[in-house]
């Protein structure tokens, strides 16, 4: 079946730091792929998606590129703020050979991300 | 445009003692998610709606958990009776799609402690 595993957290930074967070897949089929943060008392908020290999997705300075290659899609930000300090789930919806998508999300344990000033 | 709503957000109760959970989707959203999230660990789909019908249920405990979708809109999560090991997050999402890059919006979740 389809699994996703994420890099041993948590991870502490400095502000300003470099970020990459691991993330590999295991699926069948076409998957997309997704990161999803969840920020202190918040709920989960999709942070950027990737539905084709080769797709780079990005949204506030978070970047993720989709290698089939390598099963992975893993996270980076250049400069990370204590804004960033969050949990951040790496996801897949599986799709079988045709592209029809199963729907349900398949997410990783979570990572949990403090930025120190 | 309005969010996914749930309620209620906390919910103590003791084991044997039965609970239930709701989930308003966005408007428009055909297909509905409800997700079990333990602590330290990502959510695991429970049931999937796709209008008032179960697309996926095969994770669900079935002889303790239900769920419904009646008119295709809002939907209902039962746990009866429950058990420590229920203690969790329960988060409900919505997409207006089952296609592959769609994206599913989640609730803000209702925590429950089985004591």
């Amino acid at each position: 079946g389809n699994s996703v595993t994420q890099m041993e957290g948590p991870v502490t930074l400095s502000e300003e730091a470099f970020l990459t967070i691991n993330c590999t897949y295991t699926a069948t089929g076409y998957p997309s792929l997704f990161w999803y943060v969840q920020y202190p008392g918040e709920g989960l908020q999709l942070l950027l998606k990737a539905t084709k290999a080769d797709d780079k997705g990005s949204n506030k300075g978070f970047e993720a590129t989709y290698r089939k290659e390598t099963t992975s899609f893993h996270l980076e930000k250049g400069s990370v703020q204590v804004s960033d300090s969050a949990v951040y789930f790496c996801a897949l919806k599986g799709s079988n050979a045709g592209g029809t998508s199963y729907g349900k999300l398949t997410f990783g344990q979570g990572t949990i991300l403090t930025v120190h000033p | 445009e309005a969010g996914v709503a749930q309620s209620p957000r906390y919910k103590i109760i003791e084991k044997r003692q039965s609970v239930a959970f709701w989930c308003n989707p966005i408007s428009g959203h055909a297909t509905l998610y409800w997700y079990q999230q333990i602590l330290g660990q990502g959510p695991k789909l429970l049931i999937q709606f796709q209008n008032n019908g179960v697309v996926d249920d095969s994770q669900l405990p079935k002889d303790r958990f239900s769920a419904e979708r009646l008119k295709g809109v809002d939907s209902t999560l039962k746990i009866q009776p429950a058990k420590l090991e229920d203690s969790a997050v329960y988060l409900c999402a919505s997409s207006s799609t089952l296609a592959g890059g769609e994206t599913q919006y989640f609730g803000p979740g209702t925590r429950l402690l089985v004591l």
